[in-house]
């Protein structure tokens, strides 16, 4: 089983909808999350921290679910700018360990 | 935010041939660097960390004559894909740790081998 798992998608979501996917992880010993966005061909960015059960930024919402071992990503009211690809991070054993990514396709 | 910038972005050479990738943190002092491979749609994989003044620490599989790494100081490290072959062609990204634990990335290379 891989450390960390995602959804590849791609997830196509009209403009102005709500899009949400999530992240699992095999060590339960995890204490932080990270989502990271990724343009093609561009490095990641952070896009937010998870230390606890979840964070709120604008429309962006990070939900940790510890008991089943998995982060969740909401982006609200989607726009053109927020077609990228999600990478879920999770520092496990001492290293960080990434997701492949979900990639996210927001149509006019 | 802090920063770190990568160069070059994009480099094609010939079969053989050894190319040098630069990684610097601009505005803090990165004791640690990470140096990742992506390959498409795949996630970023670990090649190893570099620690400034020392040796880097390789992860299982990548092969350290092949992906010479040198941290020489607290602001660069560099990354030197030595006789490459078509099959190292790939996106190679590092990332620097701010003494707050953050993590920023570069904006990536591409090596492509022809």
């Amino acid at each position: 089983r891989k450390e960390v798992e995602q959804d590849p998608g791609p997830f196509n979501v009209p403009e102005g909808a709500t899009v949400a996917f999530n992240c699992t992880y095999s060590n339960s010993a995890s204490q932080s999350f990270f989502w990271y966005r990724q343009d093609c061909r561009k490095e990641p960015k952070l896009l937010m921290s998870v230390y606890s059960s979840g964070n709120e930024d604008g429309r962006f919402t990070a939900q940790l679910n510890r008991a089943s071992q998995y982060i969740s990503l909401l982006i609200r009211d989607s726009k053109l700018s927020d077609s990228a690809t999600y990478l879920c991070v999770v520092p496990s054993w001492g290293k960080l360990q990434f997701g492949a990514g979900t990639q996210v396709v927001v149509t006019p | 935010g802090a920063v770190v910038s990568q160069h070059p972005s994009r480099v094609i050479c010939k079969s053989g041939t050894s190319v040098k990738i630069e990684c610097r943190s601009l505005d803090f002092q990165a004791t640690t660097m990470f140096w990742y491979r992506q390959f498409p749609k795949k996630s970023l994989m670990l090649m190893a960390t570099s620690n400034e003044g020392s040796k880097a620490t390789y992860e299982q599989g990548v092969e350290k004559d092949k992906f010479l790494i040198n941290h020489a100081s607290l602001t660069l490290s560099t990354l030197t894909v030595t006789s490459a072959h078509p099959e190292d062609s790939s996106f190679y990204i590092c990332s620097a740790r701010t003494s707050a634990g953050e993590l920023f990335f570069g904006e990536g290379s591409r090596l492509t081998v022809l």
